[in-house]
């Protein structure tokens, strides 16, 4: 089945930097947009970055721009945050999801997500 | 940016019940909207996308209508697994796609 499992976040520091990774199965991972959608704790839901099916497009939230880099590693099935001069207010469960069929931005299903804690 | 505003903040109900949940956009997303469920310590489930379509395996309880500014979910007859915080999320000008704050909705 459709499966997207995230992993590499932790506890950090402000001021540092984290690379969150985002395994694929169950389908033609190279067909799809991939983005990432955060969660602050007890908060809603913000969209944080998108990457084209074959990495050429990308696009990002701008409380995010210039600080995290989105890529993607066809061959290998993963999707990848790399996130760099955290503050506080990056502190959430961050989520891969990808799109439903035919569509860039109905996502469905979303990963289990990974916590991110930016905290001295 | 397009702010979407949801309504109630909290909605209590009991299970049997219709549940009407209202999300309203700063300005018109056309029918762009989606509909998601989230329960504690899971990830966002699809319900409803393009205003009105229920994603794969939704039951058909749960309905979509609106267009424009103004779109609500119903659930028709509640059941115990649908009480969960509710997402609306428009994506009329992508990529700067956004969710409503989102609705609880807990059993009475």
């Amino acid at each position: 089945q459709v499966q997207l499992v995230e992993s590499g976040g932790g506890l950090v520091k402000p001021g540092g930097s984290l690379r969150l990774s985002c395994a694929a199965s169950g389908f033609t991972f190279s067909d799809y947009y991939m983005s990432w959608i955060r969660q602050a704790p007890g908060k809603g839901l913000e969209w944080v970055s998108y990457i084209s099916s074959s990495g050429s497009t990308i696009y990002y939230a701008d409380s995010v721009k210039g600080r995290f880099t989105i890529s993607r590693d066809n061959a290998k099935n993963s999707l990848y945050l790399q996130m760099n001069s955290l503050r506080a207010e990056d502190t959430a469960v961050y989520y891969c999801a990808r799109p439903i069929v035919g569509a860039t931005s109905w996502f469905d299903p979303w990963g289990q997500g990974t916590l991110v804690t930016v905290s001295s | 940016e397009i702010v979407l505003t949801q309504s109630p903040a909290t909605l209590s109900l009991s299970p049997g019940e219709r549940a009407t949940l209202s999300c309203r956009a700063s300005q018109s997303v056309s029918s762009y909207l989606a509909w998601y469920q989230q329960k504690p310590g899971q990830a966002p489930r699809l319900l409803i996308y393009d205003a009105s379509n229920r994603a794969t395996g939704i039951p058909a309880r749960f309905s979509g209508s609106g267009s424009g500014t103004d779109f609500t979910l119903t659930i028709s007859s509640l059941e115990p697994e649908d009480f969960a915080v509710y997402y609306c999320q428009q994506r009329s000008n992508w990529p700067l796609i956004t969710f409503g704050q989102g609705t609880r909705l807990e059993i009475k």
